[in-house]
């Protein structure tokens, strides 16, 4: 089974420009969150979807947002890009039984704001 | 407010002996705790999990022991091995909820 795909891996933007992070489940998943790791901050969390819908948020200002689709892959957007937000943005996927919990981590994306 | 701490920034230990690598929690909501390796430029691989109806789980190498009431859970890998050499994450979630808290984790180096 492929295991959860993210595109871009890289991604160079500039100050107060947007960008679109694109996240790819584990087929059959249907749960995807989206974290943040920085170096100062470690490993946070930002949102999470299930069936198209936010279900849990993280401590994060407006300008990030997400969205699923049907097909349960998702997309992460950030606006109006801080220096502050370099960082490597991770996607995970859960099969969401009533015994575990496991999240699987996509490889990331590397953004640079400068 | 560090709901999830893994006090020890490294760890060294030879090839063969045991690795123990610790991690204390506050948040007595949390009830699921897992254990993930990263690599550089890697997401996080998921290695082993406890339900909080547990104290002990065991994989092969890896055995992950819970104490509630401490509020302390740690990861065994024994033996050892070389390509254990990673950063290790321990995280922690409540009531169900695909939000995971995660401790600031611990560089293991495995000596030959």
């Amino acid at each position: 089974k492929a295991g959860v795909t993210q595109t871009p891996r890289y991604l160079i933007k500039t100050r107060g420009q947007q960008v679109t992070l694109s996240c790819s489940p584990i087929s059959g998943h249907r749960s995807v969150s989206w974290y943040q790791q920085t170096p100062g901050q470690g490993l946070q969390f930002l949102f999470e979807y299930f069936s198209e819908t936010q279900r849990n948020k993280g401590n994060f200002p407006g300008r990030f947002s997400g969205r699923q689709f049907s097909n349960s892959r998702s997309e992460m957007n950030v606006s109006t890009l801080e220096l502050g937000d370099s960082a490597l943005y991770l996607c995970a996927s859960s099969l969401e039984s009533v015994s575990s919990y496991e999240q699987y981590f996509g490889p990331g994306t590397r953004l640079t704001v400068t | 407010d560090q709901q999830v701490k893994q006090n020890s920034p490294s760890l060294s230990v030879q090839e063969g002996r045991i690795s123990i690598l610790n991690c204390d929690y506050t948040n007595s909501m949390f009830d699921y705790f897992l254990w993930y390796k990263k690599y550089p430029a890697e997401g996080p691989t998921f290695l082993i999990s406890i339900s909080s109806i547990k104290d002990k789980n065991e994989d092969g190498r890896f055995t992950v022991f819970l104490n509630k009431s401490a509020k302390h859970l740690s990861l065994h890998i024994v033996p050892s091995q070389p390509g254990d050499s990673a950063v290790y994450f321990c995280a922690a979630s409540a009531q169900g909820a695909q939000k995971l808290v995660f401790g600031q984790g611990t560089r293991l180096t495995i000596n030959p």
